[in-house]
């Protein structure tokens, strides 16, 4: 069964922790992408990747680290200069990265809250 | 530049009746339209997608969309809003200007009433 998974689904934190998000996926896809969403808005992205060993900062970058070491894996780390990271996070893959009529696939989110 | 408006935030409609959710977009080159729906605390779904064949674009669960050049437009439609339909819907503009460019619109809540 293809698709994206994302770990954990909620996710508590302390001020002044990192905390890292983890996002797998099977559909053999190039691009893998992490967006924040915060409520009444759209997606903001955050860090995205056209392939393994890359990656490129999004529009919100500041205070989020990425890693991109194998092709199935874009782990999403927050660290404790983000200011405000309560939201909820989604990763998503497409297939071939320069193509545009290749839609996304997204992962069911983490709503990460910090204490 | 490229970009896309949802010209409504919320729509409420009764169980039964038809649906409309507005987006126009903006773009300098040849766009990808596409349509996710997303229910609370999930992820996106694709309802459908323009990729430049047919201006009418028939997706899942009964939704369709036109893509009208003139009028930079892509406005969601259903026939008939069930229940089931209420959640919050993007309209997402994707071009390709010598690299990948995605512009995700504000979102629009659809409110179906019993």
């Amino acid at each position: 069964d293809g698709g994206i998974t994302q770990s954990p689904k909620y996710l508590f934190r302390k001020e002044g922790q990192n905390v890292t998000l983890s996002c797998e996926q099977n559909l053999n896809h190039d691009a893998m992408y992490w967006y924040r969403q915060d409520p009444g808005q759209g997606l903001r992205l955050i860090y995205y990747s056209q392939i393994v060993n890359d990656f490129q900062k999004g529009d919100i970058a500041e205070g989020y680290s990425v890693s991109r070491e194998k092709k199935e894996s874009f782990p999403l780390t927050v660290t404790s200069a983000q200011k405000n990271p309560t939201a909820f996070y989604l990763c998503a893959s497409r297939g071939q990265a320069l193509i545009s009529y290749n839609e996304q696939f997204f992962g069911p989110g983490t709503r990460l809250t910090v204490l | 530049a490229q970009s896309v408006t949802q010209l409504d935030s919320h729509v409420s409609v009764s169980e039964g009746t038809p649906v409309l959710l507005r987006c126009n977009y903006s773009s300098s080159y040849s766009p990808s339209l596409f349509w996710y729906v997303q229910h609370p605390n999930k992820g996106l779904q694709l309802l459908l997608k323009y990729t430049s064949a047919a201006t009418l674009v028939k997706g899942i669960n009964g939704f369709e969309a036109e893509f009208k050049k003139s009028e930079t437009s892509f406005h969601l439609t259903k026939p008939s809003a069930h229940m089931s339909d209420a959640a919050e819907y993007f309209c997402v503009v994707s071009v390709n200007t010598g690299g990948f460019k995605t512009i995700f619109g504000a979102g629009t809540r659809l409110f179906v009433k019993a």
